[in-house]
Order: structure tokens, then C-alpha cells, then sequence
């Protein structure tokens, strides 16, 4: 268990709805990573927040937009799905000071139909 | 942006033997190598990682090799049991920024 948590574990959807995902970060962990997992893709980075900022952006869609709170949960939404949003979404964090240790989530699987 | 690759992408051996998965990256400023081993339904978990101020690292069965001439890395597994069976994931990035993750070794220990 890496202490990270992930919520849902499972959505099913259908294309043009809403969806939010969310991830509370380890105790003390300052640093949020979202990645996507598909089958074709691999893992591909979306985002980063640390302490409540945008760090740094990856391949993430405009539909798709996230956020950290002051309490460090973070929330990933994405909108007006897709069928091809169908993927594994991780989160993982990494503390303050990190040398780069980043822990994982154990994902939400997205259903998109 | 860097480019990671990784081979192979299937891997078979016998329970005990050793499997090497070994990744290329293009980044010379890259400095984060971190390896994770990923179970059916679950998140990619940290095995190992190195640092590019090291050329090798080792715990238990478990051993990882730079070179950062060569721009590759190494992730080394001996005397596998099936508990090993699972997707390893190398990754490449400077410290503290995004991972560039490799496509995945799905490695089989046949007992």
C-alpha cells in the first residue's frame, strides 16, 4: 500500500458526460502527479500541483482540467468524454524535498460507453 | 521532451533464471531513473531507482545499471520466482518533474 488513495476505483460513463476523480496524496506529500494509462499509450503525464499550484502540464486535453486543495487532495475532471477516454487514471505524489520518489495510487478505472 | 524506450516488450524465463529489461532515454540532462513493477489491477509500484551520479544500484534479487554515455539503463532480476511475473516500467526525468515512462515489459516467470 503506497498511501496514496484513489476514488472511484470504477466509472462507467457514457460520451458527453462529466466526470471527477480524486486523489488524496500521502501524509505530508506536497507534489500531486496525474497520469494516463491506455492500452496503446502507456503511461502518459497529464499534470503536476505542488502545494496547491500548477506545476507542470503534459499531454492533457483542454476538456480534462484539475485541481489541488489546501487540505492537498487533488481532483481531475474531465468532460464531454469520450470513447477514447477509456484508460486507467493514476495519481501519485511525492513529498517535499523529494529526490524523485513518486508513489502511486491504485488508479480509477474510466469506462467511457 | 524525452524519449524513452524499452525492450522487450514480452519477456519469458524459468523460475530461477535471471531477466534483463533494459531502456534507452534521449534526454543527456535527465537525472531520475526510477523502475516500477505494476499487477494486474493495481498501480505501478517503486522496485528501484538510480540517480545518474551512480552506476548501479542493488537490492536483493534486484539490480539496476546506467550509462549515461550510452544513454540506457538496465534493470536486472535473478533468480526470478513467479511472484516476479508482473509489467515493469522504466522511466527517465529530471528530479522532481514528470516521468517519461517506457511502454512496458510484461515479464513471465514459468515455474
Amino acid at each position: 500500500d503506497s498511501g496514496v488513495t484513489q476514488t472511484p476505483k470504477h466509472l462507467i460513463t457514457a460520451t458527453g458526460q462529466r466526470v471527477t476523480l480524486r486523489c488524496s496524496p500521502r501524509s505530508g506529500d506536497l507534489s500531486v502527479y496525474w497520469y494516463q494509462q491506455s492500452l496503446d499509450q502507456g503511461l502518459q503525464f497529464l499534470i503536476q500541483y505542488y502545494n496547491g499550484e500548477e506545476r507542470a502540464k503534459g499531454n492533457i486535453l483542454e476538456r480534462f482540467s484539475a485541481q489541488q486543495f489546501p487540505d492537498l487532495h487533488s481532483e481531475l475532471n474531465l468532460s464531454s468524454l469520450e470513447l477514447g477516454d477509456s484508460a486507467l487514471y493514476f495519481c501519485a505524489s511525492s513529498p517535499a524535498g523529494s529526490r524523485g520518489t513518486q508513489y502511486f495510487g491504485p488508479g480509477t478505472r474510466l469506462l467511457v460507453l | 521532451g524525452e524519449n524513452v524506450e524499452q525492450h522487450p516488450s514480452t519477456l519469458s524465463v524459468q523460475e530461477g533464471d535471471s531477466a534483463v529489461i533494459k531502456c534507452t532515454y534521449s534526454d543527456s540532462a535527465s537525472n531520475y531513473f526510477p523502475w516500477y513493477k505494476q499487477e494486474l489491477g493495481k498501480g505501478p509500484q517503486l522496485i528501484i531507482d538510480i540517480r545518474s551520479n551512480v552506476g548501479e544500484k542493488k537490492d536483493q534479487r534486484i539490480a539496476v545499471t546506467l550509462n549515461k554515455t550510452a544513454k540506457h539503463f538496465s534493470l536486472h532480476i535473478t533468480e526470478t520466482q513467479p511472484e516476479d511475473s508482473a509489467v515493469y516500467f522504466c522511466a527517465a526525468s529530471l528530479i522532481r518533474n514528470q516521468f517519461y515512462f517506457g511502454t512496458g515489459t510484461s515479464l513471465t516467470v514459468i515455474p
